[in-house]
């Protein structure tokens, strides 16, 4: 079965950086876009980017886009957001989830991880 | 700039049906999905390509697109059906959510 497992969060100060990752299985990686979305706990979804099947096309939410890349490595079943320039803002669980598409054309999300926990805070 | 309406909160009796809303730019011709979210889980996908339910969906839930606006149906409502509902497109290569629903089975 399709499993998503994200890693990396925790606890960071304002202005520092921090990188999830994705690790996935049941599926072939290689040929799927994936993304990450962030959810305020009690509010609502957030889309973060999102990267194409062979990494050739990243796409970011305005709020993200010039402080967070997103990459991936098909070797390891396993992408990768790289959070800089952290704000208070950026504060929210960080879901990784698998496009049924392999990259931005027009998709949906068919699974999801279990998401991760960020904390910015001084 | 593209935007996706939901309403905040729709409430239904046990075995009545509920019809959650979806409104944004010409959602007729976007591939509209939905997901369910329970408290302190993940999203499911529950309804893709506007009518279209993965496997392991109840028959129970049913999707539509018409104009402006898209809607997910749910016949029959039970108390598990009780979640947090959002829609989501792509427009422009951007994801788009709507603020997300509230179904309440009262």
């Amino acid at each position: 079965q399709v499993q998503l497992v994200e890693s990396g969060g925790g606890v960071v100060q304002p202005g520092r950086s921090l990188r999830l990752s994705c690790v996935g299985s049941g599926f072939n990686f290689k040929n799927h876009g994936m993304h990450w979305i962030r959810q305020v706990p009690g509010k609502g979804l957030d889309w973060v980017a999102m990267i194409s099947y062979d990494g050739g096309e990243k796409l970011f939410a305005d709020s993200v886009r010039g402080r967070f890349t997103i990459s991936r490595d098909n070797s390891k079943n396993t992408q990768f957001l790289q959070m800089n320039n952290l704000t208070p803002e950026d504060t929210a669980i960080y879901y990784c989830a698998k496009d049924n598409y392999y990259d931005s054309s027009g998709g949906h999300m068919d699974y999801w991880g279990q998401g991760v926990l960020v904390t910015v805070s001084s | 700039s593209f935007a996706l309406t939901q309403p905040p909160s729709v409430s239904v009796s046990p075995a009545q049906t509920a019809t959650i809303s979806c409104s944004g730019e010409n959602l007729a011709n976007k591939y509209v999905a939905w997901y369910q979210q329970k408290p302190g889980r993940s999203p499911v996908l529950v309804m893709y390509q506007g009518s279209k339910r993965p496997s392991g969906i109840s028959e129970r839930f049913s999707g539509a697109r018409f104009g402006d606006k898209a809607t997910l149906t749910i016949s029959g409502t039970e108390a598990p059906d009780e979640a947090d509902y959002y829609c989501h497109v792509w427009d422009r290569k951007i994801v788009f959510f709507g603020g997300g629903t509230r179904l309440t089975v009262l």
